[in-house]
């Protein structure tokens, strides 16, 4: 079975600072992957994503992804954190079986940007 | 904005009360997919309609039950509430009924929060 999993649900960086969320899954085909963003109060919007194209995957408002399949992880970063990056990040794994097309997600990590 | 429109945006209701949830997919999308939201279970995924049909189940209670109308709008309806049952319910949508078929990525509306006393 597919499954997702985030190394920590609090991180807390200073503004300027890189941004470095962590993301492991465990697929038994090859995954399509995700990276959602959750501001408070709001619904989840897509990040970035792989299909199996790049490696090196570039998103929305300066972040990236790099889907490593010898370390089976997809970690999303940033350069520079803002303080509007502050959200709640989960990661994803498309559930590729037969003609199934639901997400399966880890449990989050909230980012905290410090002034 | 995503294009999923979902609706009550809050929902304060008694244990043991039926509630429905609405969801509007976005214009061309066919599949839907409800998934729950709490603090100790995170985000689930309940069940998927692909152009009416049920297409996929997951951690859906007995007491939930889920349709596609014809305009591809969706409901989940919710029974015999009880405490634990208090979450956002999020709806999506995505064009294909499956994810290697369409992308894989889903756009959520901004989800009904449930609260049940």
């Amino acid at each position: 079975a597919q499954s997702v999993t985030q190394l920590g649900s609090h991180v807390s960086v200073s503004e300027g600072a890189l941004v470095l969320l962590r993301c492991n899954y465990s697929s038994s085909v090859p995954p399509y992957l995700f990276w959602y963003v959750q501001y408070p109060n709001q619904g989840l919007q897509l990040l970035l994503k792989y299909t199996s194209a790049a490696t090196l995957v570039k998103g929305i408002n300066g972040f990236e992804a790099e889907f490593k399949k010898s370390e089976t992880s997809f970690h999303l970063t940033k350069p520079s954190a803002h303080m509007s990056d502050a959200a709640e990040y989960f990661c994803a794994v498309s559930d590729l079986r037969g003609s199934q097309g639901n997400l399966i997600f880890g449990k989050g990590t909230k980012l905290s940007v410090k002034p | 904005d995503s294009g999923v429109t979902q609706t009550p945006k809050h929902l304060i209701t008694a244990t043991g009360q039926r509630v429905t949830l609405r969801c509007s997919p976005r214009s061309g999308d066919l599949s839907v997919y409800w998934y729950q939201q709490s603090l100790d279970q995170g985000l689930q995924f309940l069940i998927q309609y692909y152009n009416g049909e049920e297409r996929a189940k997951g951690n859906i209670l007995e007491r939930f039950s889920a349709q596609q109308f014809p305009d591809l709008h969706s409901e989940l309806n919710l029974s015999s509430l009880e405490l634990g049952d208090s979450a956002l319910y999020f709806c999506a949508s995505s064009v294909a009924n499956s994810g290697r078929a369409g992308g894989g990525e889903l756009f959520f509306g901004e989800g009904s929060r449930l609260t049940v006393l």
